[in-house]
């Protein structure tokens, strides 16, 4: 069966570190997998989208991996702040046509001072 | 622009009763979806639009109606209300020719008792 899956188990980290996130897959050939912040009582919010074809994707002090062999993305957060706090999901499309997501069940990151 | 706005922000339903969702965006997208989000559980799509006129059913569409009249908006019905439809619902849309991120709206919450 389809599964995408990332650790349900909150992350908790001192400020300063690097917090590093894993979304594995299970029978999906994503083009693309995307990553999104959800903080409590908001909808998620956009934060990087990386092809198949690229191994590795930057955006400020955010870094994310794509390893189709493994079938897993890794999402890292470098110099992590408080405000980094949040609930983080994964997610690839369900097949090829108009994009429509399945999405991770989010892991949870409390960075503290 | 305002970007994706849900009313009502809140709601209780007594079990059997109908209500609209509603879901508006600014930003001339022609993809729109509708997603309930259970704790522990993710996103999941109830249906989608890919223009005005145009829906279909998502991976879990019974219990809930949608309508596509305009560009703009993409009410979510609930007839006859069942307590398994507490959940928060998310309105989200994408332009089709861009980025394939998916913007969305701050949820509404509902209650069915």
């Amino acid at each position: 069966s389809q599964k995408i899956e990332q650790n349900s188990e909150a992350l908790n980290i001192q400020e300063g570190k690097t917090a590093t996130l894993t979304c594995n897959y299970t029978n999906y050939s994503p083009a693309y997998l995307q990553w999104y912040r959800q903080d409590p009582g908001r909808g998620p919010v956009f934060l990087l989208l990386i092809r198949e074809n690229e191994k590795e994707k930057r955006k400020e002090r955010l870094k994310v991996t794509f390893d189709t062999t493994l079938k897993q993305s890794l999402f890292h957060i470098t110099a992590s702040q408080p405000a980094d706090s949040a609930t983080y999901l994964c997610a690839l499309p369900r097949d090829t046509g108009f994009q429509k997501l399945v999405f991770g069940t989010g892991t949870r990151l409390l960075v503290s001072p | 622009n305002a970007g994706v706005t849900q009313t009502p922000k809140f709601r209780i339903l007594k079990i059997g009763q109908s209500m609209t969702l509603q879901c508006t965006q600014d930003m001339n997208h022609n993809y729109m979806y509708w997603y309930r989000q259970d704790p522990g559980m993710g996103l999941k799509l109830i249906y989608y639009s890919v223009g005005a006129g145009i829906t279909d059913k998502g991976e879990v569409p019974n219990g809930y109606n949608v309508s596509r009249s305009t560009t703009e908006d993409f009410p979510l019905r609930l007839e006859l209300a069942a307590p398994s439809q507490t959940s928060v619902y998310f309105c989200a849309s994408i332009y089709s020719g861009g980025s394939y991120e998916q913007y969305f709206g701050p949820g509404t919450r509902l209650t069915v008792t």
